[in-house]
């Protein structure tokens, strides 16, 4: 059984950059909930999605967004983007109601 | 609000002796606790889910609602037990997130 990936492992960008990351969820699982670790943090929610909606929201502005595709792998994006959204991105898949699995997460610098 | 709270930022003991990791937590409703672990390098991994009442490499959690508490619980610590510990709360009605704390790091010494 595959666990949850993530690409990239690690990304570079400037301030007003516009990003994408990556999740594929692991086999049997529907859910795809993404997540903001700053250093020293613990993981903050994003937003999740069940069946390709947008299922829920944390307090992150509109240009974080996503999508789910029918294979229920995921994207984040996030536009013009700032300092402070340097952080590690975790993605996390379930099983509808289950417990959530994580990804290894991206590391993102934003200069 | 909904909320958790690890009061500890870093706790060290020695090989052998008991470990207690705490947790309190904030919410209204019927809560949903569990513990995430993080080796150094790894991902976070699952440890506990307090509905399963299992007992995973030695670790025990009890919810106690009257005290609003889910601390993590070991008898004799290993020096493989050492690594970042996270406590969450689930919460349904919002999409089903996870609230995590801040996160303990625990220390065990030969």
């Amino acid at each position: 059984e595959t666990g949850v990936t993530q690409s990239p492992t690690h990304l570079i960008k400037t301030r007003g950059q516009q990003v994408t990351l990556r999740c594929s969820s692991q086999s049997g699982h529907n859910t795809v909930s993404w997540y903001q670790q700053a250093l020293g943090q613990g993981p903050q929610f994003i937003f999740q999605y069940y069946r390709e909606e947008e299922n829920g929201r944390g307090n992150f502005p509109p240009r974080f967004s996503g999508l789910q595709f029918p294979n229920y792998s995921s994207e984040l994006n996030v536009n013009a983007l700032e300092l402070d959204d340097s952080a590690l991105y975790l993605c996390a898949s379930s099983p509808s109601g289950g417990s959530q699995y994580f990804g290894p997460g991206t590391r993102l610098t934003v200069l | 609000a909904q909320r958790v709270t690890q009061p500890e930022k870093l706790l060290s003991v020695f090989k052998g002796a008991p470990v207690e990791l705490k947790c309190n937590y904030s919410y209204s409703g019927s809560p949903e606790l569990f513990w995430y672990v993080q080796y150094s390098r790894q991902r976070l991994q699952l440890l506990l889910r307090h509905i399963s009442r299992e007992s995973i490499k030695g670790f025990t959690a009890d919810l106690n609602k009257g005290e609003t508490s889910f601390h993590l619980k070991k008898p004799f610590a290993q020096e493989e037990d050492s690594a970042m510990y996270y406590c969450a709360l689930h919460v349904y009605n919002q999409g089903g997130k996870l609230i995590f704390g801040q996160g303990t790091e625990l220390s065990v010494k030969p």
